[in-house]
């Protein structure tokens, strides 16, 4: 069966980076997209950046752009998200998820891991 | 970017009543709308997919339906495990927007 598992997060200060990574299992990695969604504490959901099977379409929400970049190792199974210039309305879990599609758009989140925690305070 | 603007915020049902949420685009997304349904301290769950599709292993009582940019989400006959809250979402385009989520509350 599917497992998405994150790590990688914690407390870090305004302005300091953080490496998230999602490592999957029970699927063929390589040939589906794969995304991130986020939710503050007590909020909603927001999706945060998809990326294309083969690691070349990356799409990014405004509120990150620039300042956050997902990648993928096939080899690994894994996938990550570089976040740097964080402020502290990143505050939030970070969800990896797996999509049914090759590529990111018209696709959906399929499965989902459990999350980890990113704090963003002084 | 599209905007996904959810009705009610917050509805009180009671165990057997069919419920309706309502999930409206800010411009057509054709049929890439999602339903996600998200219990408290758990990851979202996917429940309907391109609009009308039912997930996998997800209880018939659940069905979606669309009609221009507008979306609906319908259970039928509402279950103690179904107190959730839930969420719309479109893959039209990126940023692929959620709705602002619906919490289904014991009456």
């Amino acid at each position: 069966q599917v497992q998405l598992v994150e790590s990688g997060g914690g407390v870090v200060q305004p302005g300091r980076s953080l490496r998230l990574s999602c490592e999957a299992s029970g699927f063929t990695f390589s040939s589906f997209a794969m995304h991130w969604v986020r939710q503050a504490p007590g909020k909603g959901l927001e999706w945060v950046a998809g990326l294309s099977y083969h690691g070349s379409d990356k799409f990014y929400a405004d509120s990150v752009k620039g300042r956050f970049t997902m990648s993928r190792d096939n080899s690994k199974n894994t996938v990550s998200l570089q976040m740097n210039s964080l402020r502290v309305e990143d505050t939030a879990v970070y969800y990896c998820a797996k999509d049914p599609s090759r590529l990111v758009e018209y696709g959906f989140l399929e499965s989902w891991g459990q999350g980890t925690l990113v704090a963003v305070s002084s | 970017d599209i905007q996904m603007t959810q009705s009610p915020s917050s509805l009180s049902a009671s165990v057997g009543d069919r419920v309706t949420i309502t999930c409206r685009a800010s411009q057509s997304i054709s049929a890439y709308l999602n339903w996600y349904q998200q219990k408290p301290g758990r990851a979202p769950k996917l429940l309907i997919y391109t609009a009308t599709s039912l997930q996998s292993g997800v209880p018939s009582r659940f069905s979606g339906s669309a009609s221009g940019t507008d979306f609906t989400l319908t259970i039928s006959s509402l279950q103690p495990e179904d107190f959730a809250t839930y969420y719309c979402q479109q893959s039209d385009s990126a940023p692929f927007t959620f709705g602002g989520g619906t919490k289904v509350e014991i009456k």
